[in-house]
C-alpha cells in the first residue's frame, strides 16, 4: 500500500525557514516523480515544486523560485522541500504527492494528508 | 499558464440526488484533465484522468465527460462519503495547475 507520510510543518515567522520532509512506503522513490503541492486557505491547489526520479531535474513554481528547494534522499525514501525566507503568502497545508506519469504530463496519483505550515508574528 | 476555472464554488446537493461540476480550461487542453476528491485531514483522492477514465477503486458514479476546454464531473447519486471538495487539474502544458475546486455540501 502507497503512503506519504509529511512532516516539518508549524508556526514560523516572517523571514524565517522550515524543512518539510515526506517519507513514502509501498513503493520505491527512485522510479518516481515527486512533488509538493500547498493549498493557502480559500486558495486552490498550486504544484510549487517537483524532482525527477533521480533528482536530476527539479521545478519551482515562480512564486517560491530562489527561496524553497525540492531534494530527495531515494535510499531513505524520502523528499524534502527547504523553505527559506518565508512570507504569509505561504500559509498553506503542504502536500507530498506520487507522480504518474502519462504521455503528455503528469498526474497526482497518491497524496499524503499535508503539513501545516503558518508563517506569522 | 492554463487558467482552470471551476463552477459553481459551491453546490448544495440532497443524498441520493445527481451532482454536476464544471470545469473551464482558458485553452484547450485536449482531454488531458484529470479530477481530486478532497475531504477534511484527509490525503486528496485521485479520481478520473483522461477526461473520463475512472482511476483504480473509483465507483462508477463518479463520470467525467468534456474536452478542449469545457468538462464535467458527474456523481450520479450522491452518497454521504461524497460530500467534499472537487478539484481539476490540466496536464496539457507545464506549469500544471488546478481549478479553485467545487465544495459539494448536504442539501
Amino acid at each position: 500500500e502507497v503512503q506519504l507520510l509529511e512532516s516539518g510543518g508549524g508556526l514560523v515567522q516572517p523571514g524565517g525557514s522550515l524543512r518539510l520532509s515526506c517519507v513514502a512506503s509501498g513503493f520505491s522513490l527512485s522510479t518516481y516523480t515527486m512533488s509538493w503541492v500547498r493549498q493557502a486557505p480559500g486558495k486552490g491547489l498550486e504544484r510549487v515544486a517537483g524532482s525527477t526520479a533521480d533528482g536530476g531535474t527539479t521545478f519551482h513554481a515562480d512564486s517560491v523560485k530562489g527561496r524553497f528547494t525540492i531534494s530527495r534522499d531515494n535510499f531513505k525514501n524520502t523528499l524534502h522541500l527547504e523553505m527559506n525566507s518565508l512570507r504569509a503568502e505561504d500559509t498553506a497545508l503542504y502536500y507530498c504527492a506520487k507522480n504518474r506519469p502519462l504521455q503528455s504530463g503528469l498526474l497526482f496519483d497518491y497524496w499524503g494528508q499535508g503539513t501545516l505550515v503558518t508563517v506569522a508574528s | 499558464e492554463i487558467v482552470m476555472t471551476q463552477s459553481p464554488a459551491t453546490l448544495s446537493v440532497s443524498p441520493g440526488e445527481r451532482a454536476t461540476l464544471s470545469c473551464r480550461a482558458s485553452q484547450s487542453i485536449s482531454s488531458d484533465l484529470a479530477w481530486y476528491q478532497q475531504k477534511p485531514g484527509q490525503a486528496p483522492r485521485l479520481l478520473i484522468f483522461g477526461a473520463s477514465t475512472r482511476a483504480t477503486g473509483i465507483p462508477a458514479r463518479f463520470s467525467g465527460s468534456g474536452s478542449g476546454t469545457e468538462f464535467t464531473l458527474t456523481i450520479s447519486s450522491l452518497q454521504s462519503e461524497d460530500f467534499a471538495v472537487y478539484s481539476c487539474q490540466q496536464y496539457k502544458n507545464w506549469p500544471l495547475t488546478f481549478g479553485g475546486g467545487t465544495k459539494v455540501e448536504i442539501k
